[in-house]
């Protein structure tokens, strides 16, 4: 366990249909990154947040995508519209930039099927 | 062209041999390199990260980069069963602020 948590582990879907995922990063960790992960291929890059504020965005993210991160510490990943194509791992992962250290710690994920 | 680029396997050892997994990358400013661990079903889990030219070390693992042929590797000695997982490389390239860019992984069995 890395201290970061995700809720729910699981989620099934109907295609059309809206899903929020929540990721609760280590407290004292400012940065917060979101991956999606296929099977057979590493995380992509989907967004990072320092604080509350998101500083980058992939330019691969569909506008259906929209994460927020209000208070600065827990943030949630919504997508609309859902597609058979979402269907992946969703990971979120905390970093804290501490004397140079860049490590992240990614949470238990969040998988996705859409029927 | 692809960011990061491995050999996605499996790659097979027996149990106590070296095994070695490599890792190229595109950006050549290029600055830190991670490797984690991903077992099926988890997320991953960093093992080593490395910054500069050389080799660093810890424990059983050796990482080694070589920025001038844009390569990274992982050398895992003394290979055991529980170190069967994909092993992901992941670049964080200049001038693209905190993006991390990984490659698809290489799947690595250790037998008995």
């Amino acid at each position: 366990d890395t201290g970061v948590s995700q809720d729910p582990r699981h989620k099934i879907t109907k295609r059309g249909q809206n899903v929020t995922f929540r990721c609760d990063p280590i407290s004292e960790h400012n940065r917060l990154y979101w991956y999606r992960q296929t099977l057979g291929q590493g995380p992509e890059f989907l967004t990072y947040f320092q604080n509350e504020a998101q500083l980058e965005k992939s330019r691969l993210l569909s506008d259906r995508f929209s994460a927020e991160r209000p208070k600065g510490s827990f943030s949630t990943l919504e997508i609309q519209r859902t597609e058979q194509g979402d269907s992946a791992m969703y990971l979120c992962a905390s970093r804290k930039l501490a004397g140079g250290l860049n490590e992240q710690f990614f949470g238990p994920g969040t998988r996705l099927t859409v029927l | 062209q692809k960011e990061v680029e491995q050999n996605s396997g499996p790659l097979s050892v027996p149990e106590g041999a070296i095994a070695s997994l490599n890792c190229t990358y595109s950006d050549r400013g290029s600055q830190s390199f991670f490797w984690y661990r991903q077992y099926s079903g988890k997320s991953p889990e960093l093992i080593m990260f490395i910054y500069s030219n050389g080799d660093k070390e810890d424990g059983r693992f050796t990482a080694q980069l070589n920025k001038a042929s844009q390569y990274v590797s992982l050398l895992i000695r003394d290979s055991q069963p529980s170190d069967s997982a994909t092993y992901l490389c992941a670049v964080n390239p200049s001038g693209t602020g905190n993006q991390f860019y990984f490659g698809t992984g290489t799947s690595l069995t250790v037998i008995p």
